[in-house]
């Protein structure tokens, strides 16, 4: 069984401060990995990808993979009300992806 | 581009009866997928098509069918719903970046199926 662990929070923010998003995989041969956002109803939208090891930076998003350890991390700089939701780490792995439980995030203006 | 769609939105049905939910996708992806989640437990894969004319078992395949009809339209049939199958059912696509690497799954707005 392929597994992709995340903490389930909920992790709750000050507006304006950083949140960190961790995520760990069990499959050493996994290839890509994905962070979605997940609003409450709605269907999962894509953050980030990865691929290679070490940082990958969109905006106020930065996500970090480190191979050795099997971790995935997810960093919002500047933390918004809107960035509120459900976040899901997902991890190719031959042909299919497997995602964490999410972890809840609520920034608090 | 309408992306990912899904048929129908809502739906209940009775124990035992059956259903085939539909999707498609324009972007001329060669995977889709079909996922469940339901609360604390994630998405969950029940069946896969890697590329037209193949499907595959995800991780709760039991008690469902998938039909890869063509290279946009992927559909799942529950044969005899059950109260266990109440969920949320999303369809997704995705493609190769490159040799080995997967781009992003595109998520359909998603079926919430309930079973009395």
């Amino acid at each position: 069984q392929k597994e992709v662990e995340q903490n389930s929070g909920p992790l709750s923010v000050p507006e304006g401060a950083i949140a960190s998003l961790n995520c760990t995989y069990s499959d050493r041969g996994s290839q890509s990995f994905f962070w979605y956002r997940q609003y409450s109803g709605k269907s999962p939208e894509l953050i980030m990808f990865i691929y290679s090891n070490g940082d990958k930076e969109d905006g106020r998003f930065t996500a970090q993979l480190n191979k050795a350890s099997q971790y995935v991390s997810l960093l919002i700089r500047d933390s918004q009300p809107s960035d509120s939701a459900t976040y899901l780490c997902a991890v190719k792995s031959g042909n299919q992806f497997y995602f964490g439980t999410g972890t809840s995030l609520t920034v608090i203006p | 581009n309408a992306g990912v769609t899904q048929t129908p939105k809502f739906q209940v049905l009775k124990t035992g009866q059956s259903m085939t939910l539909q999707c498609a996708q324009d972007m001329n992806h060669n995977s889709m997928y079909w996922y469940r989640q339901d609360p604390g437990m994630g998405l969950r894969l029940i069946y896969y098509s890697a590329s037209e004319g193949t499907t595959d078992k995800g991780e709760v395949p039991n008690g469902y069918n998938v039909s890869r009809l063509n290279k946009r339209e992927f559909s799942l049939r529950l044969e005899s719903a059950a109260p266990s199958q109440t969920s949320v059912y999303f369809c997704a696509s995705s493609d190769l970046l490159m040799r080995g690497i997967y781009n992003e799954q595109f998520f359909g707005p998603g079926t919430r199926l309930t079973v009395l």
